[in-house]
């Protein structure tokens, strides 16, 4: 299993506190992304890096930011939580973004937000 | 317009007997990835099997297949002699370019003994 940790794995936050998400990988992989599962939307982009300190957006960026100040960790923050960002939030890994490069993704981090 | 299109929200399948779970991709580019994701009810994301848009013949995985028609551009997924374990949410992805994945909706696969 590829070597991927989010932090923390559940939380309950209220409405316009801000919230940072963790994820942390062992496998030195260059490419790390951020996705939000919802039912009826699968899953959606919400940032990405592709290098430390190289960042872009993904679909659903609004009210997110990304951090990546080391190859193993990248970090994503909710400024101020609404409940629409109520959801499960994924983090992956790629070693390349060719097309043949699977993602692995990390045992996600569930996020209710009162 | 959706890149990635699973139109069976929920399938059931008897045990032992094989099962479609259907995908069709939108894309202009010639060179692009197409790729399914496993989801048990535990959560965790489990990749099972990838297509090249180069590859020539449909790529196959143990018991998991992928229909590969480009031409269609559909990349159904195969799952012979289902078991109860794989009762779960299956995702179709794929990748253009040098773009993360972008994923479909889902279908959620019962097994019924």
């Amino acid at each position: 299993d590829a070597g991927i940790t989010q932090s923390p794995r559940h939380k309950v936050t209220e409405t316009g506190t801000p919230v940072t998400l963790r994820c942390h990988q062992t496998e030195n992989h260059r490419y790390m992304y951020w996705y939000r599962q919802d039912p009826g939307h699968g899953l959606r982009l919400i940032h990405y890096s592709y290098g430390v300190k190289d960042t872009d957006k993904g679909e659903v960026s609004d009210g997110y930011s990304v951090s990546r100040s080391k190859t193993e960790d990248f970090l994503l923050t909710l400024e101020s939580a609404t409940s629409s960002q109520t959801s499960v939030y994924f983090c992956a890994i790629s070693e390349s973004s060719h097309i043949s490069y699977e993602q692995y993704f990390g045992p996600g981090t569930r996020l209710t937000v009162t | 317009a959706q890149k990635i299109t699973q139109t069976q929200p929920g399938m059931f399948v008897q045990e032992k007997e094989a099962v479609t779970l259907d995908c069709t991709y939108d894309t202009s580019d010639q060179s692009y990835g197409l790729f399914w994701y496993k989801q048990p009810s535990s959560g965790e994301m489990i990749f099972l099997i990838y297509q090249g848009s180069y590859d020539e013949q449909n790529a196959t995985e143990g018991r998991y297949s992928l229909n590969f028609q480009k031409a269609r551009k559909s990349a159904n997924l195969v799952i012979s002699a289902s078991q109860l374990g794989d009762s779960a949410m299956y995702f179709c992805a794929m990748r253009e370019g040098n773009t993360p994945l972008v994923f479909g909706k889902g279908t959620r696969l019962s097994v019924i003994a």
